[in-house]
């Protein structure tokens, strides 16, 4: 199957810095990208879906000035906590599809916010 | 988006089938059924999916009952690395077959291999 990497795999920040995380599609092209975040023993939940060269659409009750979203490329997609805190701290999953309806998921960034 | 209900949990012996129940009352007629597990601190991993007939593939079979109100994904033969938690998802797909809805996840169903 295709696969979508994510860098880095885990990092520490200081509350209050910004933490920058890189999601690749390497072998397709995706013409959409998704986050998601997974608190711990929780399910994931959606934060945005965003297409090449387009704006993100944000699922309700995420904060867009928060949670910056960039596509700039059919494989790459780069999200950014800015000013991060404590809560933030979490599981951060991109995925990625192309033409048909199966998703590939990135193995997850695992961000902690001390 | 539609809703699914699945155990919260399942367990069963290595090299055994493995049945994961789902349902899924109020289906409409352009969703389809999406199956994704998840291994520990990995992200999901897609599984199987279908609309009406059952599917088949080199990791599972997708039984799907014939008022699409429940579905069954068989494990043929568990081995420890499906140890995960299975999804359960609703997707429809807009007329044209091009474009997709969300795949929002629910709780799914953890599942325990013993060896």
């Amino acid at each position: 199957g295709a696969v979508v990497s994510q860098h880095p795999s885990r990092v520490i920040c200081k509350s209050g810095t910004s933490v920058k995380i890189e999601c690749r599609s390497l072998d397709f092209q995706a013409t959409t990208m998704f986050w998601y975040r997974q608190f711990p023993k929780q399910s994931l939940m959606l934060m945005a879906t965003s297409n090449e060269g387009s704006k993100a659409t944000y699922e309700q009750g995420v904060e867009k000035d928060k949670f910056l979203i960039n596509h700039a490329s059919l494989t790459l997609s780069t999200l950014t906590v800015t000013s991060a805190h404590p809560e933030d701290s979490s599981f951060y999953i991109c995925s990625a599809r192309a033409q048909g309806p199966e998703q590939f998921f990135g193995p997850g960034t695992r961000l902690t916010v001390l | 988006d539609a809703k699914t209900t699945q155990p919260n949990s399942m367990e069963s012996n290595e090299e055994e089938p493995v049945h994961l129940p789902c349902n899924h009352s109020t289906i409409s007629g352009t969703d389809y059924i999406h199956w994704y597990r998840q291994l520990p601190s990995q992200g999901p991993e897609y599984v199987i999916h279908g609309l009406t007939s059952n599917v088949n593939n080199r990791m599972a079979s997708l039984a799907i009952a014939e008022d699409r109100k429940s579905s069954t994904l068989i494990l043929h033969r568990a081995t420890l690395r499906d140890a995960a938690v299975y999804y359960c998802i609703l997707r429809d797909v807009e007329a044209g077959g091009t474009s997709y809805g969300k795949l929002t996840f629910g709780q799914g169903t953890i599942l325990t291999v013993h060896p």
